[in-house]
């Protein structure tokens, strides 16, 4: 079975400097995978997805994450945070019935 | 935004009575979703749909029916709410097999007393 772990639950970086959100999978086959973002009292916005094309995928405003199967992660990166980012990040592993396995969040806190 | 709206936004209710969320779409999706979200668990599925009438249960559907009698609507109904099913509840839509899009609505938050 398809399960997805974030190893942070919350992650605090000062404005300006490199995010790095976790995130492992487990898949009995090739995974696809997904990066949500949930701003406060918002609704949720694909940020990004990977689908076994490039193993570095990018996504809306600067972010991207990349596939590494050897080490069964799809960590999300950005060069620079912006007070703009601060939010909730869920990583996603589609399953073979098509559903999506949500991993449990990482609030993203952004310092001035 | 893609055409999915859910309804009510908010809710209050009391132990014990029926409630029925409405996700409503304009894309002509196949495959419509009801998660709910809690802190610490992300999103979970209730039931989906995968046409007219063809309905699923997912991890979490106890307390919980849903029906889908056209295209554009899925109704998720919680028959004597309980506090536990106190959260947010999230739609969502998605076109074919294969196609990796989803489309969340806005959500419902739903406080049960």
């Amino acid at each position: 079975a398809q399960s997805v772990t974030q190893l942070d639950s919350h992650v605090s970086v000062s404005e300006g400097t490199p995010v790095l959100l976790r995130c492992n999978y487990s898949s009995s086959y090739s995974p696809s995978l997904f990066w949500y973002v949930q701003h406060p009292n918002k609704g949720l916005q694909l940020l990004l997805k990977y689908t076994s094309a490039a193993t570095l995928v990018k996504g809306i405003n600067g972010f991207e994450a990349e596939f590494k199967k050897s080490e069964t992660s799809f960590h999300l990166t950005k060069p620079s945070a912006h007070m703009s980012d601060a939010a909730e990040y869920f990583c996603v592993v589609r399953d073979s019935n098509y559903q999506l396995i949500w991993g449990a969040g990482t609030k993203l806190i952004i310092k001035p | 935004d893609a055409g999915i709206t859910q309804s009510p936004r908010h809710k209050v209710t009391e132990t014990g009575t029926p409630v029925t969320l409405r996700c409503h779409q304009t894309e002509n999706h196949r495959y419509m979703y009801w998660y709910r979200q809690d802190p610490g668990h992300g999103l979970r599925l209730i039931h989906y749909s995968y046409g007219v009438k063809d309905t699923d249960k997912g991890e979490v559907s106890d307390g919980y029916s849903v029906s889908r009698s056209k295209t554009e609507d899925f109704l998720l109904t919680l028959e004597s709410a309980t506090s536990s099913q106190t959260s947010v509840y999230f739609c969502a839509i998605r076109g074919a097999l294969g196609d990796y899009g989803y489309t969340f609505g806005s959500g419902t938050r739903l406080t049960v007393v």
